[in-house]
């Protein structure tokens, strides 16, 4: 499984754009990128998921570079309850479908 | 749509008491797993399953069991509880495998306290 690497903490002011990097430089041609945060110890929740092409859902938008070395989540209008810790996975190819949560990175919306 | 949901949210137990996680999913999902997170550390699979009367061993399964009679409900027993085992507790569930683009949702967790 291709192995993610996230930067540890991000601020990001209430009403902007937070953008979160994401880099999977030895991502296989059929690996997704999954996106899930984690609120205050909550159950992670999904967030988006793309193969090759952009996404966007009603929570974020997906960008994958072409060579799908890198992805960036986007949140277009960060609020206080965006605050959490955001995990950058790609999918696994084991029969668990155990996903591999590394130590993600903290998002902190400031007012 | 109530999702994936877990009972009890909270539990204490006596070391060698035995109990049982509750896990529920409306979705008419195929996979379901059980994951643990200890404090600071990511998720680690306990157990799961692919489908109603299949299961199988994760990462870390001894002194966990687990049965899926139905589709909906995928309970984790907990056999004679351990200090080691407390931990937070998420259940999850999913239509397709993850690496075929099928996204895993998850509860919101049993947090468990073995004195």
């Amino acid at each position: 499984d291709a192995k993610t690497t996230q930067p540890t903490s991000m601020d990001c002011a209430e009403g902007r754009a937070a953008n979160l990097p994401c880099n999977h430089s030895t991502i296989s041609g059929n690996e997704y990128v999954y996106w899930y945060r984690q609120i205050h110890s909550q159950g992670p929740q999904y967030i988006i998921h793309g193969l090759k092409n952009n996404e966007t859902n009603e929570m974020a938008s997906l960008i994958i570079t072409e060579d799908r070395k890198s992805s960036t989540l986007i949140l277009p209008h960060a609020t206080l309850r965006d605050t959490a810790v955001y995990y950058c996975i790609v999918s696994p190819n084991n029969a668990g479908n155990m996903l591999t949560f590394g130590g993600g990175t903290r998002l902190m919306v400031k007012p | 749509n109530a999702g994936v949901t877990q009972t009890p949210k909270f539990q204490v137990l006596k070391t060698g008491q035995s109990m049982t996680l509750q896990c529920a999913q409306d979705m008419n999902h195929e996979y379901m797993s059980w994951y643990r997170q200890d404090p600071g550390m990511g998720l680690r699979l306990i157990h799961y399953s692919v489908g109603a009367g299949i299961t199988d061993q994760g990462e870390v399964p001894n002194g966990y069991n687990v049965s899926r009679s139905t589709t909906e409900d995928f309970p984790l027993r907990l056999l004679s509880a351990a200090p080691s085992q407390t931990s937070v507790y998420f259940c999850a569930s999913s239509y397709g495998r993850a690496g075929a683009g099928s996204p895993l949702h998850f509860g919101n967790g049993t947090r468990l306290t073995v004195t």
